[in-house]
């Protein structure tokens, strides 16, 4: 079974500094894109960031850039999220999901994992 | 960054209703749309990919259509476990961005 289980969620305050996890199994990770979407409590979807298969193209929405830093470790089967220089409106749950592509179209996120809470506050 | 916009951002209905949700993209995208429902304290869940690709194991009430910058998602009859918030994605640009969410509820 595809599962991606996300960890390391905590309260922190503004200026801090945070590590969330996602550990995948069930599937090569190596071969998968994988990407971070938030939520703030009671708001839609954002999505923050996409790292490749190997690790070497990162995007970043503009909300995280120059704060958040992607990485992922194939050999573990993890994908983190490095948060720094934290403010209240990170407050969110915070997923990690796999791309998906299929006969050249771009990619759908499937699937999810069930989420980590951020708190930003003092 | 291309913008989504769903419309209406909330929706009353009745079980048996067919429901149709709109989603515009600020440019074109193709049709690299994908549509997601998120039940309450739940993750997203995948429904339809390229625009009107059913996803595995998804029913066949969901339906999706659209192409260029106005796309559509289309429940044919309305089941209990339907009423959730429906998200649209793009995936044309390497920034992706989502909707503004539809909530569909209980009339």
């Amino acid at each position: 079974e595809v599962q991606l289980v996300e960890s390391g969620g905590d309260l922190v305050q503004p200026g801090g500094s945070l590590r969330v996890s996602c550990a995948a199994s069930g599937f090569t990770f190596s071969s998968y894109t994988m990407n971070w979407v938030r939520q703030a409590p009671g708001k839609g979807l954002e999505w923050i960031s996409y790292i490749s298969g190997r690790g070497d193209t990162i995007y970043y929405a503009e909300s995280v850039k120059g704060r958040f830093t992607i990485s992922r470790d194939n050999a573990e089967n993890s994908l983190h999220l490095q948060m720094n220089s934290l403010r209240a409106d990170d407050t969110a749950v915070y997923y990690c999901a796999r791309a998906v592509y299929s006969n050249g179209v771009r990619p759908r996120f499937d699937p999810w994992g069930q989420g980590t809470l951020v708190t930003v506050s003092s | 960054d291309i913008q989504m916009t769903q419309s209406p951002s909330s929706l009353s209905a009745s079980v048996g209703d067919r429901v149709t949700i709109t989603c515009r993209a600020s440019q074109t995208i193709s049709s690299y749309l994908n549509w997601y429902q998120q039940r309450p304290g739940r993750a997203p869940k995948l429904l339809i990919y390229a625009a009107s690709s059913l996803q595995t194991g998804v029913p066949s009430r969901f339906s999706g259509s659209g192409s260029g910058t106005d796309f559509t998602l289309t429940i044919s009859s309305l089941q209990p476990e339907d009423f959730a918030t429906y998200y649209c994605q793009q995936t044309y640009s390497n920034l992706y961005t989502f909707g503004q969410g539809t909530e569909l509820e209980i009339k």
